[in-house]
């Protein structure tokens, strides 16, 4: 069945530092691909997704490119802040399993001054 | 618009008793998840409804988890009799459907002592 393998954490970054969190995944379909975020006490957020191969998301300065030859959807950011603290959790979905969200473990980022 | 609502947020139980949990999702979603997240880990599916019909249950462990959506509007989740092990965050979902358009709920942290 569908599977995401992310790196495991945890990440501790300096500020300003760029970030990398690798992401592959397993799939009989054409998944859409998903960033999602949890900061400490909050619930999931969505950050970025990309729906076909070579689309790239982005938000907030993450980006993220969905590569089907490698299978890969790896997190990145040129310069992390402090406020980007948090739990990152790769996910896919496809029409095979109904849409429902697959996640990986998550990976938790820790940026200090 | 307002968001997936969930309830109650923090419940505290002894094991082997039973507890319910409460979603409203988004108006208008067709289809609502329910998933399970262990602390550490990320949200697993348990069980997928497509109004009010059950689109996958396959993890949902049915001798002592069971969950309704009557009307194709909100759902409950109940657990009889508790385990340790079931202590998690249990997430509440919706989306429109086709992938597209996801929204969480806050969640429901139980804690089985």
């Amino acid at each position: 069945g569908d599977s995401v393998t992310q790196m495991e954490g945890p990440v501790t970054l300096s500020e300003e530092a760029f970030l990398t969190i690798n992401c592959t995944y397993t799939a009989t379909g054409y998944p859409s691909l998903f960033w999602y975020v949890q900061y400490p006490g909050e619930g999931l957020q969505l950050l970025l997704k990309a729906t076909k191969a070579d689309d790239k998301g982005s938000n907030k300065g993450f980006e993220a490119t969905y590569r089907k030859e490698t299978t890969s959807f790896h997190l990145e950011k040129g310069s992390v802040q402090v406020s980007d603290s948090a739990v990152y959790f790769c996910a896919l979905s496809d029409q095979g399993s109904g849409y429902a969200l697959n996640f990986g473990k998550g990976t938790s980022l820790l940026v200090t001054p | 618009e307002a968001g997936v609502a969930q309830s109650p947020r923090y419940k505290i139980i002894e094991k082997r008793q039973s507890v319910a949990f409460w979603c409203n999702p988004i108006s208008g979603h067709a289809t609502l998840y329910w998933y399970q997240q262990i602390l550490g880990q990320g949200p697993k599916l348990l069980i997928q409804f497509q109004n009010n019909g059950v689109v996958d249950d396959s993890q949902l462990p049915k001798d002592r988890f069971s969950a309704e959506r009557l009307k194709g509007v909100d759902s409950t989740l109940k657990i009889q009799p508790a385990k340790l092990e079931d202590s998690a965050v249990y997430l509440c979902a919706s989306s429109g459907g086709g992938g597209y358009g996801y929204t969480f709920g806050s969640g429901t942290r139980l804690t089985v002592v």
